[in-house]
């Protein structure tokens, strides 16, 4: 059954360093798609990053890039230079198959930056 | 371009009444799902929505329902509300609705609360 995992319920980092957030997801279709999205205290889910099942290479969007590992069907996301906007959840989420805006979503993981 | 909008923004019901919720998407885009966010279940699928019909719904009662007018902007319903109802409900709003678009935008969510 799909499914997505983030195992890391809170996350510290300090401003200006990198940070990875870890996504495993299960899914048995060949056409899929990984998603990364903010939700910052005001609730909105904010878009960072998209990686297709079909892409070659990782996705890159700014400071926020995605370590694509198709074998191992983890979706990581890595967030340079952190800065104290960061602060926010983050939630890994998963489109299976074509045909659907389905998105199925992870448990989210807290990130905090501190000074 | 005018971001997904939903009405209201907050929500204080009595348990037993219903609700109903608006969700208008971008202009143009056809595509419209709905999503329930509690701290324990997390953020679940409620439905979707495409050109006025719904394509797939999740695994909520029959309490839950939806619809899509003419014009893209949907509402949700839920009808004799329980405690466990109170949830922040999100929708995401997409352009082509095929499955091969990678943006979902999502609105600001409506918190609801029953008492």
């Amino acid at each position: 059954a799909q499914k997505i995992t983030q195992t890391q319920p809170g996350m510290f980092v300090q401003e200006k360093e990198a940070v990875t957030l870890d996504c495993t997801y299960d899914t048995s279709d060949p056409s899929y798609g990984l998603f990364w999205y903010k939700q910052p205290s005001s609730g909105e889910m904010i878009f960072l990053i998209y990686q297709g099942s079909y892409d070659q290479q990782n996705a890159t969007e700014g400071r926020y890039s995605l370590n694509f590992q198709k074998a191992r069907k983890s979706a990581n996301l890595v967030i340079s230079a952190s800065q104290l906007g960061d602060s926010a959840m983050y939630f890994c989420a998963m489109r299976e198959g074509r045909g659907t805006d389905k998105l199925i979503f992870g448990t989210g993981t807290r990130l905090q930056v501190f000074p | 371009k005018a971001g997904v909008t939903q009405t209201p923004r907050y929500l204080i019901k009595t348990r037993g009444q219903q609700v109903t919720l608006s969700c208008s998407p971008i202009s143009g885009h056809r595509s419209v799902s709905w999503y329930q966010q509690t701290p324990g279940q997390g953020l679940q699928f409620l439905f979707e929505y495409f050109s006025e019909t719904q394509r797939n719904k999740g695994n909520f009662p029959g309490r839950f329902s939806g619809r899509q007018f003419s014009n893209s902007r949907s509402e949700m319903n839920v009808s004799t509300l329980e405690l466990g109802d109170s949830a922040l409900y999100l929708c995401a709003s997409s352009s082509s609705g095929q499955g091969y678009n990678y943006g979902y935008t999502f609105g600001s969510g409506t918190r609801l609360t029953v008492v």
